[in-house]
């Protein structure tokens, strides 16, 4: 199992709509869970961050996270044109001293 | 808003040559990283520092490669002896309190070896 996964998409969701993504983690005592926006040829962007079981809202965003299941996701709400880009899973694993990135999301909204 | 810098932002070489790369953390952090990202691909961890030293590097972080805080505001990647798979992106990132914190990202240096 890969460290932290997800669905390479790409993913396409009308303009208005929700836009979900997914990312499972294999290390179940991981504690924190960060989502990354990168546009093409850019850096990546913090967008979210998580610590406990439940939901975080902010903004048009809401991360997600279940720990029993290894299992944490993102929503858009209201997709905008402007989220198209590729959104990033990263969990710090237990005893590491780095991030680990999940593949990527591909998403495009579609006006 | 506080931000990570990274110079220069597309740095072209022969393999075989040195290059460093460079980065100025936010002022405040104490812990810094960088990261690689081959195109396509999906960002890659290499090194992380603390206090003045290596905490963490990956397989990639072999012997070619150094970090450094020559200062209280840079922190310097240097890749001794290129290669072509080099050719990547490199980012610089940096944390107020370690890993489990929010890391926040340089926009990179475009890094091409010939």
């Amino acid at each position: 199992q890969k460290e932290v996964e997800q669905n390479s998409g790409p993913l396409s969701v009308p303009e208005g709509a929700i836009a979900s993504l997914n990312c499972t983690y294999s290390d179940r005592v991981s504690q924190s869970f960060f989502w990354y926006r990168q546009y093409s040829g850019k850096s990546p962007e913090l967008i979210m961050s998580i610590y406990s079981n439940g939901d975080k809202e902010d903004g048009r965003f809401t991360a997600q996270l279940n720990k029993a299941s290894q299992y944490v996701s993102l929503l858009i709400r209201d997709s905008q044109p402007s989220d198209s880009a590729t959104y990033l899973c990263a969990v710090p694993l237990r005893g590491a001293q780095k991030l680990v990135f999940g593949q990527g999301t591909r998403l495009t909204i579609n006006p | 808003e506080p931000e990570v810098t990274q110079t220069p932002s597309h740095q072209v070489t022969q393999m075989g040559q040195e290059v460093i790369l460079r980065c100025v953390p936010i002022s405040n952090h104490l812990y810094f990283y960088w990261y690689r990202q081959i195109l396509g691909q999906k960002v890659e961890f290499l090194v992380s520092f603390y206090n003045n030293e290596i905490s963490e590097k990956s397989e990639i972080f072999d012997d070619q490669f150094s970090v450094e805080r020559p200062d209280g505001s840079n922190f310097t990647l240097k890749i001794r002896s290129t290669k072509l798979e080099d050719s990547a992106m490199y980012f610089c990132a940096s944390t107020l309190q370690g890993v489990v914190y929010e890391q926040y990202f340089g926009p990179g240096t475009r890094l091409t070896v010939t």
